[in-house]
């Protein structure tokens, strides 16, 4: 079935570092691909999502990519803040769940944590 | 701004008893959904509403019922809870489906003693 793989945390890094999270994804069909981000004590919030392979999401800094060859959607922030620490959700539509209603997977989640 | 509200925020059951989590949405959204979040298994859809007087099993549903009261208001039931529902649970609505944005609520810490 439909799966999303993200790698295991915690991420730490320092301030302004450069930031990579990868997921990668299995589907069949063609699903959109979001991140969602989790900040301590709230509920998730799209982070930033991509609809068809080559599209890249953008928001806040981050970026990710939808790379169909691959079946990835890493997602990228080039100097991180101590604010951007959270826990990372990589997550699919999936087109097939019954019904014909789309249907979020996510993954188990990313958290980063980032030093001054 | 309220967006999607949940309570109670916190909620310690024995097993064995019953309990109802309510979520409300205002900003006139056809979808409705309930997740539970446990530690590296990511969110799990348990149900959802993809509009107003209907409703379906997602991945987890045994052990719950839902019902979606009328477009705002759509809620969780634990008729019998047992320790495996200790969880953290999220309500979240949509416009319409998945491919949209899901706006989530706070969270419902649950322990099942």
């Amino acid at each position: 079935g439909n799966s999303v793989t993200q790698m295991e945390g915690p991420v730490t890094l320092s301030e302004e570092a450069f930031l990579t999270i990868n997921c990668t994804y299995t589907a069949t069909g063609y699903p959109s691909l979001f991140w969602y981000v989790q900040y301590p004590g709230e509920g998730l919030q799209l982070l930033l999502k991509a609809t068809k392979a080559d599209d890249k999401g953008s928001n806040k800094g981050f970026e990710a990519t939808y790379r169909k060859e691959t079946t990835s959607f890493h997602l990228e922030k080039g100097s991180v803040q101590v604010s951007d620490s959270a826990v990372y959700f990589c997550a699919l539509s999936d087109p097939m769940f019954s019904g014909g209603y789309n249907k979020l997977i996510f993954g188990a989640g990313t958290r980063l944590a980032v030093h001054p | 701004n309220a967006g999607v509200t949940q309570t109670p925020k916190f909620q310690v059951l024995k097993t064995g008893q019953s309990m109802t989590l309510q979520c409300a949405q205002d900003m006139n959204h056809n979808s409705m959904y309930w997740y539970r979040q446990d530690p590296g298994m990511g969110l799990r859809l348990i149900y959802y509403s993809a509009s107003e007087g209907t409703t379906d099993k997602g991945e987890v549903p045994n052990g719950y019922n839902v019902s979606r009261l009328n477009k705002r208001e759509f809620s969780l039931r634990l008729e019998s809870a047992a320790p495996s529902q200790t969880s953290v649970y999220f309500c979240a609505s949509s416009p319409r489906g998945a491919n949209e944005k899901l706006f989530f609520g706070s969270g419902t810490q649950l322990s099942v003693l």
